[in-house]
């Protein structure tokens, strides 16, 4: 069955310091991988997504991601942290599930960032 | 584009009433989505929509009723409230082709307490 695990439900960085938030899918083909991206009260943003090609995927706000098949992982990283990162990130696995075009989530991650 | 709208943004029913979250989009994606989102579990499919007149249940879908009578809309009926369905609910969308991702584009939100 489809699965995302994500192992950190709360992190904590400082302003300035690097990111990595893990993720690890359970898919049977090809995986379609994503991060979105939840601001306190508001809805699931885009930050970056992975189908095929260069394995290393630049997305919005200076993440990055980086797909690695023989760990089944898609880890979310970001050189320097500003506050305005703060917010809860989810790892969804998206294709063609039960007959249909679906997402399956993580449980989501929650950064905060200390001054 | 609006994109995905959602209304209405905050709403506070008593137990046993019943009410609709409205959901549309102005991008033409054939695919429609509900998701719940509750602390700490991510998110969970209600229902989906793959176009006009088909719908069918996701993981969680007691409770719920839905329609889609057009592409752009889909909205969600709850009928007889109760307590669990306290919750943050997502309306999604996204298309089928040759260039899908299976990327989804999420509203607002709608935050609903059932007291």
């Amino acid at each position: 069955a489809q699965s995302v695990t994500q192992p950190d439900i709360h992190i904590t960085v400082s302003e300035g310091a690097s990111l990595e938030l893990r993720c690890n899918y359970s898919y049977g083909a090809t995986p379609y991988l994503f991060w979105y991206v939840q601001s306190p009260g508001q809805g699931l943003q885009l930050l970056l997504k992975y189908f095929s090609g260069d394995t290393l995927v630049q997305g919005i706000k200076g993440f990055e991601a980086e797909f690695k098949r023989s760990q089944s992982s898609f880890n979310l990283r970001k050189p320097s942290v500003h506050w305005s990162d703060a917010a809860e990130y989810f790892c969804a696995v998206g294709g063609i599930i039960q007959g249909a075009q679906k997402l399956v989530f993580g449980q989501g991650t929650r950064l905060t960032i200390n001054p | 584009n609006a994109g995905v709208t959602q209304t209405p943004k905050f709403r506070i029913l008593k137990i046993g009433q019943s009410m609709t979250l409205q959901c549309a989009q102005d991008m033409n994606h054939n695919y429609m989505y509900w998701y719940r989102q509750d602390p700490g579990m991510g998110l969970k499919l209600i229902y989906y929509s793959v176009g006009a007149g088909i719908t069918d249940k996701g993981e969680v879908p007691n409770g719920y009723n839905v329609s889609r009578s057009t592409t752009e809309d889909f909205p969600l009926r709850l009928e007889l409230a109760a307590p669990s369905q306290t919750s943050v609910y997502f309306c999604a969308s996204s298309y089928t082709g040759t260039t899908s991702s299976y990327e989804q584009y999420f509203g607002p939100g709608t935050r609903l307490t059932v007291t």
